[in-house]
């Protein structure tokens, strides 16, 4: 149980493009679901936290009109780059916690990640 | 502002030896602890969590422990085997919020 997806794995694209990145939550509903980016040889760095049927909340420093958060439903987030550029090229990961375990304590559950390349 | 420092960054042990990871984080106000794996370009598989209340919790050949007052927690490997080979981040909450903290990571190589 507990699993997440992403779609797509990974992806390239050309500068000034726009990039949906997909996450669903498979057999949980997830009230709110999270955003990370990662640089090669850095840690996660969480850009965003998406609560199903209301605004994005973005952390310091992250464009919210750039990366554009959407929670339409309780099993889907999407994260699109909007006219992305080479330095936006990352790994991009999402995460969900499960509000109907009993025992979740908060644990998050990580989606296989999207590898963003942006030439 | 919290901070996660994982030590050392990398790590590199023959197969069969036991051996620890380290986690120090800077507010000891937080709600629960994870250690996570991640192999190259993969997302993170949650291997152990532990709240704030709790001191250890053991999954197979994991052990994590954790002194929430001295900002500490420990992830111990026994009998290591080359598909441990991966990196190990460890990452705190804050009380009352999922956000998570990650740490850098250790890199672990297993040699068989």
């Amino acid at each position: 149980g507990a699993v997440v997806s992403q779609h797509p794995s990974w992806v390239i694209c050309k500068s000034g493009t726009s990039v949906k990145i997909e996450c669903r939550s498979l057999d949980f509903q997830a009230t709110t679901m999270f955003w990370y980016r990662q640089f090669p040889k850095q840690s996660l760095m969480l850009m965003a936290t998406s609560n199903e049927g209301s605004k994005a909340t973005y952390e310091q420093g992250v464009e919210k009109d750039k990366f554009l958060i959407n929670h339409a439903s309780l099993t889907l987030s999407t994260l699109t780059v909007t006219s992305a550029h080479p330095e936006d090229s990352s790994f991009y990961i999402c995460s969900a916690s499960d509000p109907g375990r009993a025992s979740s304590y908060n644990e998050q559950f990580f989606g296989p990640g999207t590898r963003l390349t942006v030439l | 502002k919290q901070e996660v420092t994982q030590i050392p960054a990398a790590l590199s042990v023959p197969e069969g030896e036991n051996l620890v990871l380290n986690c120090s984080f800077t507010d000891s106000a937080i709600y629960n602890l994870q250690w996570f794996r991640q192999d190259p370009g993969k997302g993170l598989t949650s291997l152990l969590l532990i709240q704030s209340s709790q001191r250890e919790q053991t999954s197979g050949r994991l052990n994590a422990s954790l002194d929430k007052s001295s900002g500490r927690s420990t992830l111990y490997i026994a009998a290591s085997q080359p598909g441990d080979s991966a990196t190990y981040l460890c990452a705190v909450s804050k009380g009352g919020s999922e956000k998570l903290v990650f740490g850098k990571g250790t890199k672990l190589t297993v040699n068989p």
